[in-house]
């Protein structure tokens, strides 16, 4: 059983920032949060991860409170390409993933 | 260039049939993986190879075979196809296999058993 809680689905105006919160309550401490996104007909993509601390890269940043129970994935100027599944993750063991039902984002003009 | 390619795309073929689908991976990553994703979109691990050996069986029923000729490629091969295999079937390959680098996934192949 996935071990995150997501909305299913959310909207966001083009050229604004998407916020996509998640909840992983019985996180443990070793855990990794990922972030993937599925696009339709396409495979899931890696956008970022982490353990403790913010992390930012190209395409995204991630806020994980302090505590660990939950986290946000920020796009910082959505555009219509970003419409997608996004899944948050918490990775279990090396290799598997164990995907929930996701945030489906919709991206408006 | 692909990183992690599949073949066929798609595939179309009659209950208690055998077929294979192949992957391969031009990242020089060490751990390939198969994931199935049913037709209500849950993806889920099937198996994971590591330089040839196997790592990960999810208790995947025996007629789903993988088979890893090298460390670039682990192809999947189903035999006596029933109804319910219809889903789409996810090549995946990640750097190391102790370790928790992204997985990078295909393109997927969509079977669909009739």
């Amino acid at each position: 059983d996935a071990k995150t809680t997501q909305p299913p689905s959310m909207d966001c105006a083009e050229g604004r920032a998407a916020n996509l919160p998640c909840n992983h309550s019985t996180i443990s401490g070793n855990e990794y949060v990922y972030w993937y996104r599925q696009i339709h007909s396409q495979g899931p993509q890696y956008i970022i991860h982490g353990l403790k601390n913010n992390e930012t890269n190209e395409m995204a940043s991630l806020i994980i409170t302090e505590d660990r129970k939950s986290s946000t994935l920020i796009l910082p100027h959505a555009t219509l390409r970003d419409t997608a599944v996004y899944y948050c993750i918490v990775r279990v063991a090396p290799g598997k993933l164990i995907f929930g039902q996701g945030t489906t984002l919709q991206v408006k003009p | 260039d692909t990183a992690v390619s599949q073949t066929p795309k798609y595939l179309v073929t009659q209950m208690g049939n055998d077929k294979s689908i192949k992957c391969e991976q031009n990242l020089g990553h060490d751990t390939m993986y198969w994931y199935k994703q049913d037709s209500k979109k849950f993806l889920k691990i099937m198996f994971s190879y590591n330089n040839k050996e196997l790592i990960i069986n999810e208790t995947v029923p025996n007629r789903f075979s993988p088979k890893s000729p090298d460390k670039a490629h682990l192809n999947l091969h189903i035999n006596s196809l029933e109804l319910g295999d219809s889903a789409v079937y996810f090549c995946a390959s990640s750097q190391g296999q102790g370790d928790y680098s992204p997985l990078h996934f295909g393109n997927g192949t969509r079977l669909t058993v009739t």
